[in-house]
C-alpha cells in the first residue's frame, strides 16, 4: 500500500501558465515533505520543501503548499517554463529507528508526476 | 557542489550473473542509499548505510547485497540477476538529515 500518492501520472501545460502538482499521503506522522524533479538520464534532484508545522514554503517560482487535515500537498510552478519538463516526486520523510535503536529519516517517495510545458 | 557517481550509465548482463554497482561520493556523507525506480512505482529504497561497514535493509532488499567498506563508497550486488531486476538504479547520499543528492543512474538491463 503507498504512503504516498501522486494520482497524475502526467500533466501538461502552456508556457507561462500554473502548473499544479499534487500529492496524498496516508501516515499523519510523516514530519516533513519534499520535491525532487528529475530530468530523463539524470539522478532526481532536490526542489523544495515543507515542515509538516507549516502550511507554504516558497522559493522563486516554487510554492509547495501542505494541507495536514487533507494529507494533501501541492507544488505551484508560475509562471511554467518550458525547462520545467520533467518527472517531479513527491517524498515523505518520517523519524524511524533502525534495529539498533538509532534515529534515522526514513524517505518515502511518491510514483512521480511527468510534467511537459509546452512552448 | 556535492558529487555522486555510479560506476556505469547503462548495463546489460545475463540471467544468474553476479553484477556490482557503484557509487561513490565525493562529500563526506555519512548516509548513503540504493533505489530502484520504476514506472508507476517511484523511488523504491532497496539498502541504506548510515556509516562505514554499517548497513540497513530498505523496502525491497530481496534479491540483492550491499557493501560498505569504505565512507565513500556503497556497492549494490545482485548475486545472480534475473530479468526482474531491470531497473534504474539510482545512488544517493547525504549528511545526517540534508537532502538527499542523487548520481545520475545506472540503467541495468537483465536478459
Amino acid at each position: 500500500d503507498q504512503q504516498v500518492k501522486q494520482n497524475s501520472p502526467s500533466l501538461s501545460v502552456q508556457e507561462g501558465r500554473i502548473s499544479i502538482l499534487n500529492c496524498d499521503y496516508t501516515n499523519s506522522m510523516f514530519d516533513y515533505f519534499l520535491w525532487y524533479k528529475k530530468y530523463p538520464a539524470e539522478g532526481p534532484t532536490f526542489l523544495i520543501s515543507i515542515s509538516s508545522i507549516k502550511d507554504k514554503n516558497e522559493d522563486g517560482r516554487f510554492t509547495v503548499f501542505l494541507n495536514k487535515s487533507a494529507k494533501h500537498l501541492s507544488l505551484h510552478i508560475v509562471p511554467s517554463q518550458p525547462g520545467d519538463s520533467a518527472v517531479y516526486f513527491c517524498a515523505a520523510i518520517t523519524m524511524s529507528r533502525d534495529s539498533q535503536k538509532t534515529s534515522y529519516d526514513k524517505v518515502i517517495f511518491g510514483p512521480g508526476t511527468s510534467l511537459s510545458v509546452i512552448p | 557542489d556535492v558529487k555522486v557517481t555510479q560506476s556505469s550509465r547503462y548495463l546489460v548482463k545475463r540471467t544468474g550473473e553476479k553484477v556490482f554497482l557503484e557509487c561513490v561520493q565525493d562529500m563526506d556523507h555519512e548516509n548513503m542509499f540504493w533505489y530502484r525506480q520504476d514506472p508507476g512505482l517511484g523511488l523504491r529504497l532497496i539498502y541504506f548505510s548510515y556509516d562505514v561497514k554499517m548497513k540497513e535493509k530498505g523496502d525491497i532488499p530481496e534479491g540483492y547485497s550491499v557493501s560498505r567498506e569504505k565512507k565513500e563508497r556503497f556497492s549494490l550486488i545482485l548475486e545472480s540477476a534475473s530479468t526482474n531486476q531491470t531497473s534504474m538504479y539510482l545512488c544517493a547520499s547525504r549528511l545526517a538529515t540534508d537532502t538527499q543528492y542523487f548520481g545520475p543512474g545506472t540503467r541495468l538491463t537483465v536478459l
